[in-house]
């Protein structure tokens, strides 16, 4: 399974825009980058998904570069409520794969 | 949208006991998973399960069983609960198709005293 890296944690202001990149240096031809929040005492929530170049849906982007060692997720003009652990998982979740969550990225969004 | 169901937001129990926690998903989805997650640990693996009856370990599976009878349903078992079980327990489920995502439930906190 491609190991994942990430920041532990990140600060940030309101309206500001927040980039956390992820390294996965083994990634495999058919793995998919994943990225996934969780605010405290719920289950972590589907953001965005990618497999190469730039994705962007109404919550954030997701910037692929060509040789698809790293990702990095991009929140445009964060909120408080925006404050939470963001995880990013590589893999084909499919069949007998299971995915393989790393620590997460923990942002902190300051008035 | 779809809906995984923890039938327990918080659960206490003794050392020893025979634990269930159960998870129901309305989406039809083929895979099902069993994570913990601890402080500091982030989520971990205990156990999933890609069709009825059918289960593959996780990172983590010492101390746990799982049951797939239903599609719609996944149980994790304690078989006789310990201390260092107590943990947050979230099941999640997905599709079985290329880069579906996990849909996860709220989480189960789990004491063990």
């Amino acid at each position: 399974l491609a190991k994942t890296t990430q920041p532990i944690s990140m600060d940030s202001y309101e309206g500001q825009e927040v980039n956390i990149t992820c390294s996965h240096n083994n990634i495999a031809t058919n793995d998919y980058i994943t990225w996934y929040q969780q605010f405290p005492s719920q289950g972590p929530r589907f953001i965005i998904q990618g497999y190469k170049t730039k994705v962007t849906n109404e919550v954030a982007s997701l910037f692929i570069p060509a040789d698809r060692k790293s990702s990095t997720l991009s929140l445009p003009r964060v909120s408080l409520s925006d404050t939470a652990v963001y995880y990013c998982l590589v893999g084909p979740d499919t069949g007998r794969r299971a995915l393989t969550f790393g620590s997460g990225t923990r942002l902190q969004v300051q008035p | 949208d779809v809906k995984v169901t923890q039938s327990s937001r918080y659960l206490v129990k003794r050392t020893g006991e025979k634990v269930f926690l159960e998870c129901v998903q309305d989406m039809d989805h083929e895979n099902m998973f069993w994570y913990r997650q601890d402080p500091g640990l982030g989520l971990r693996l205990i156990y999933f399960s890609y069709d009825v009856k059918m289960k593959e370990k996780g990172d983590i599976p010492e101390g746990y069983s799982v049951s797939r009878e239903k599609k719609e349903r996944f149980s994790l078992i304690l078989e006789s609960a310990s201390t260092n079980q107590t943990s947050m327990y979230l099941c999640a489920s997905s599709l079985y198709s290329r880069g579906s995502p996990l849909h996860f439930g709220n989480g189960t906190r789990l004491t063990v005293t």
